[in-house]
């Protein structure tokens, strides 16, 4: 199965900052990664698909790429609704698998 | 608007098969789309289960593929999954959502928790 590590594991960040958070997957999938939000007691939300295309309705300071192996996620200027934990998830291949998360937390 | 709702008993005995449904609204199964079970253990990361398409047709992730069944029931509108030989490993909230190609997933349940008890 395809591995994949997101780092780092959490961060502080303050509204408006600049937020990068990496994916990277123990082989290459070419653009096959999503990236989630979730929040507490939340189902995930799909953000990002094919690495860089945002989902409809998502606010466009989400952005992401990437390609292979390595692959970011950005918010470009964090708002408070943001709070929360990211997942990214493969599906080049089977089994999908998704990173461990990352968790921003208010500064 | 597509929405999915979970249901099935929140606690199961160790050794019992779980049983979940994911009843879907706003879309029909039989149209398209592949349909999927992933599940996030209390406090960890999300774990793929399976996916299944309307005609039948399954994926399993395979650290599970000997004791997970899914099924469609295209009459209801809904899947199912069956797990069977159940541990306390297995407790977790369990959400259905509706996969793109078997890819990603775009609409998810609200989750069910299923707690592994005797």
């Amino acid at each position: 199965a395809i591995q994949l590590t997101q780092s780092p594991s959490s961060l502080s960040a303050s509204v408006g900052d600049r937020v990068t958070i990496t994916c990277r997957a123990s082989q290459g999938i070419s653009s096959a990664l999503a990236w989630y939000q979730q929040k507490p007691g939340k189902a995930p939300k799909l953000l990002i698909y094919d690495a860089s295309s945002l989902e409809s309705g998502v606010p466009s300071r989400f952005s992401g790429s990437g390609s292979g192996t390595d692959f970011t996620l950005t918010i470009s200027s964090l708002q408070p609704e943001d709070f929360a934990t990211y997942y990214c998830q493969q599906f080049n291949s089977y089994p999908r698998t998704f990173g461990q998360g990352t968790k921003v937390e208010i500064k | 608007q597509v929405q999915l709702q979970e249901s099935g008993p929140g606690l199961v005995k160790p050794s019992e098969t779980l049983s979940l449904t994911c009843a879907v609204s706003g879309y029909s199964i039989s149209s398209g789309y592949y349909w999927g079970w992933i599940r996030q253990p209390p406090g960890k990361g999300l774990e793929w289960i399976g996916s299944i398409y309307h005609s039948g047709s399954t994926y399993y992730n395979p650290s599970l593929k000997s004791r997970v069944t899914i099924s469609v029931d295209t009459s209801k509108n809904q899947f199912s999954l069956k797990l069977s030989s159940v541990t306390a490993a297995d407790t977790a909230v369990y959400y259905c959502a509706r996969s793109v190609l078997s890819y990603y997933f775009d609409y998810w349940g609200q989750g069910t928790l299923v707690t592994v008890s005797s």
